[in-house]
């Protein structure tokens, strides 16, 4: 059973780098896509980006100059940077194994409970 | 303003059958991209309900189905549950915004 976890500090200071960790057991990182998503409170869900088995990512246009993730195979575990962060980034992080082969045929399952991230002073 | 359109909201009393519609635009769903459909049950993550226009995963019921057609996608359900009340959205991909786009959550409300 594919089961995903994120972790990270709940709190993130204005202009400072959101990073948060998504730990995956059950399947190897090596195989499939695996993904971003966020939804500040009371709104919609926002797909932020992924990264491939491989190393490639693909990210939102509009986060794409603050956005980085990465793979730790050795770990299982992927992660999400995103900096110069401002309340407006404030929302509950998820992380989804993205079952696409080439970014244009995505779809998400299973996801993370998710984490919420504030960011306030 | 989500890329993908849907209404804010439905209801429909215990048994009936309702549709939760889902339109775009000719640089998604009219481009032929495939639709997927997320339930999100109070104060929990997003599940996958419909994926590939209409297939359900393993453990959905059969009262949830999908349908696409020109550049709409519709999600309906049949025999309304209490348990069926929560937010769904729909997914999809962007050729002009290259990555995935959701709709903006329709909240189902069971009377």
């Amino acid at each position: 059973q594919v089961q995903l976890q994120e972790s990270g500090p709940g709190l993130v200071k204005p202009s400072e780098t959101l990073s948060l960790t998504c730990t995956v057991s059950g399947v190897s990182l090596s195989r499939n896509y695996w993904t971003w998503i966020r939804q500040p409170p009371g709104k919609g869900l926002q797909w932020i980006g992924y990264i491939s088995y491989s190393g490639s990512t693909n990210y939102d246009p509009s986060l794409k100059s603050r956005v980085t993730i990465s793979l730790d195979t050795s770990k299982n575990q992927f992660s999400l940077r995103l900096s110069s962060v401002t309340a407006a980034d404030t929302a509950v992080y998820y992380c989804a194994r993205d079952h696409g082969d080439h970014g244009d045929d995505s779809w998400f399952d299973p996801w993370g409970p998710g984490t919420l991230v504030t960011v306030s002073s | 303003q989500s890329v993908l359109t849907q209404p804010p909201s439905v209801s429909g009393a215990p048994g009936q059958r309702v549709t939760i519609s889902c339109t775009g635009t000719s640089s998604n769903i009219g481009a032929n991209y495939d639709v997927h459909w997320y339930q999100q049950l109070p104060g929990t993550a997003p599940k996958l309900l419909i994926y590939v226009n209409n297939n359900r995963p393993s453990g959905v019921p059969d009262r949830f189905s999908g349908s696409k057609s020109g550049t709409s996608a519709s999600l309906a359900i049949t025999g309304l549950q209490a348990e069926d009340e929560a937010d769904y959205y729909c997914q999809s991909y962007d050729s002009s915004l290259s990555g995935s786009v959701f709709g903006g959550g329709t909240k189902l409300t069971v009377l």
